[in-house]
């Protein structure tokens, strides 16, 4: 089982759309949870951190549950700037900051 | 956040040959790593550079085939060695800043190995 589990879609929405990604862990005691964006031929950007309480950031809202060890990404009025790919990655458990990234979520916005 | 440079963008080089990349930050960080990412896949984590000492390799990474430098606290240098068309890859650096846990990576240097 991988450490850290995507759908690689792709999700084809329309524009003003709301979509949303899942994520599962394997590691019961991983410790920071976040959600990457990457454009293609680009390098990961942090999109946002994922925190116990669950947190939003414009229209962007992060969900994390940790009893079933799952993440979720729900997008808001899907932009066309919006299409690329969302990397969920895990904080092992460990001394220094491993990050685990799962293989990522291609979202495609259509006008 | 820092500001992460890498050098070379991208290089062609031929197999059984070396190339060293540099990643420049523009502050003092605490943690900087080597990742790859091949055609298609996600990222993978190579070694963790340790300032003043040697790096920590993840498994299935060697220091004979990745031999990793890290001088002081804003560079760290990553060589493949002995290339072959299975390093075709980008490679990346990312850092953690002082005060933080987040990790912001640098823009990546294509490798394609012929």
């Amino acid at each position: 089982r991988k450490e850290v589990e995507q759908d690689p879609g792709p999700f084809n929405v329309p524009e003003g759309a709301t979509v949303a990604f899942n994520c599962t862990y394997s590691n019961s005691a991983s410790q920071s949870f976040f959600w990457y964006r990457q454009d293609c031929r680009k390098e990961p950007k942090l999109l946002m951190s994922v925190y116990s309480s669950g947190n939003e950031d414009g229209r962007f809202t992060a969900q994390l549950n940790r009893a079933s060890q799952y993440i979720s990404l729900l997008i808001r009025d899907s932009k066309l700037s919006d299409s690329a790919t969302y990397l969920c990655v895990v904080q092992a458990n460990t001394g220094f900051q491993k990050l685990v990234f799962g293989t990522g979520t291609r979202l495609l916005v259509s006008p | 956040s820092a500001v992460i440079s890498q050098k070379p963008s991208r290089d062609i080089c031929q197999r059984g040959t070396s190339l060293t990349i540099q990643c420049q930050v523009d502050s003092q960080v605490t943690m900087m790593f080597w990742y790859r990412q091949q055609p298609g896949q996600s990222l993978t984590l190579i070694a963790t550079a340790n300032q003043g000492s040697e790096a920590t390799y993840e498994s299935g990474f060697v220091i004979d085939k990745f031999p990793i430098s890290r001088p002081n606290l804003t560079f760290s240098t990553l060589t493949v060695s002995n290339m072959s068309p299975e390093d075709s890859s980008i490679y990346l650096c990312s850092v953690v800043g002082i005060g933080t846990y987040e990790q912001y990576f640098g823009p990546g240097t294509r490798l394609t190995v012929t």
